[in-house]
């Protein structure tokens, strides 16, 4: 099977611009969790989603979104980009919402 | 809330030697328990994963793993060390109340030849 896959893996933008990052989850996964790692703060929890739907939201701005799509495939997408969020972004799936999460390579975001 | 402690952010061992990395957990129901690694520019790979079943856990690469509720732990160990066992591990906590993975700050290993 397929793992995790993130596209595209290395992005840069310019502070103020807006990203979208796209993950497809493990085939027959369902719940798609996104996360954010970075030096200073390690890995956070951004949301997670579920039949479409968000389920749970990390300590994040409005800034950060995202959505599912019926073939559990998700998108993350942050507005007015700000130098803070360079980071690499990391999808996670799992088979359903109790089950263990496993990662994508993730997203390498550099913010200028 | 559900959190994680890992205790040394570095861990540097000979080729051959065992390799303990701890973690300490604290979560107000019972826990699922998580250990993975992370190779440089990579993703996280899941090592290993304690759901309340057995004590003590195996998993990839000879690691395993014993939940100790009575010390709120969750050490990591491998009997004997290899180069390509360099990267940075991580524990994680999440629970039936919260699916999230609440990470902790991470191990770094080294491993000397």
């Amino acid at each position: 099977k397929a793992g995790v896959t993130q596209t595209p893996r290395y992005l840069i933008k310019t502070r103020g611009q807006q990203v979208t990052l796209s993950c497809s989850p493990i085939s027959g996964h369902r719940s798609v969790s996104w996360y954010q790692q970075t030096p200073g703060q390690g890995l956070q929890f951004l949301f997670e989603y579920f039949s479409e739907t968000q389920r749970n939201k990390g300590n994040f701005p409005g800034r950060f979104s995202g959505r599912q799509f019926s073939n559990s495939r998700s998108e993350m997408n942050v507005s007015t980009l700000e130098l803070g969020d360079s980071a690499l972004y990391l999808c996670a799936s799992s088979l359903d919402r109790a089950n263990e999460q496993y990662f994508g390579p993730g997203t390498r975001l550099t913010v200028t | 809330a559900q959190s994680v402690t890992q205790l040394g952010s570095h861990v540097s061992v000979s080729e051959g030697a065992l390799v303990l990395l701890r973690c300490n957990y604290s979560s107000s129901v019972p826990p699922y328990l998580f250990w993975y690694v992370q190779y440089p520019n990579q993703g996280l790979q899941l090592l290993l994963k304690y759901t309340s079943a057995a004590t003590l856990v195996k998993g990839i690469n000879g690691f395993e793993a014993e939940f100790k509720k009575s010390e709120t732990s969750f050490h990591l160990t491998k009997p004997s060390a290899h180069m390509s066992d360099a990267a940075e591990y991580f524990c994680a906590v999440s629970s039936i109340n919260d699916y999230k993975l609440s990470f902790g700050a991470g191990t770094t290993v080294t491993v000397r030849a």
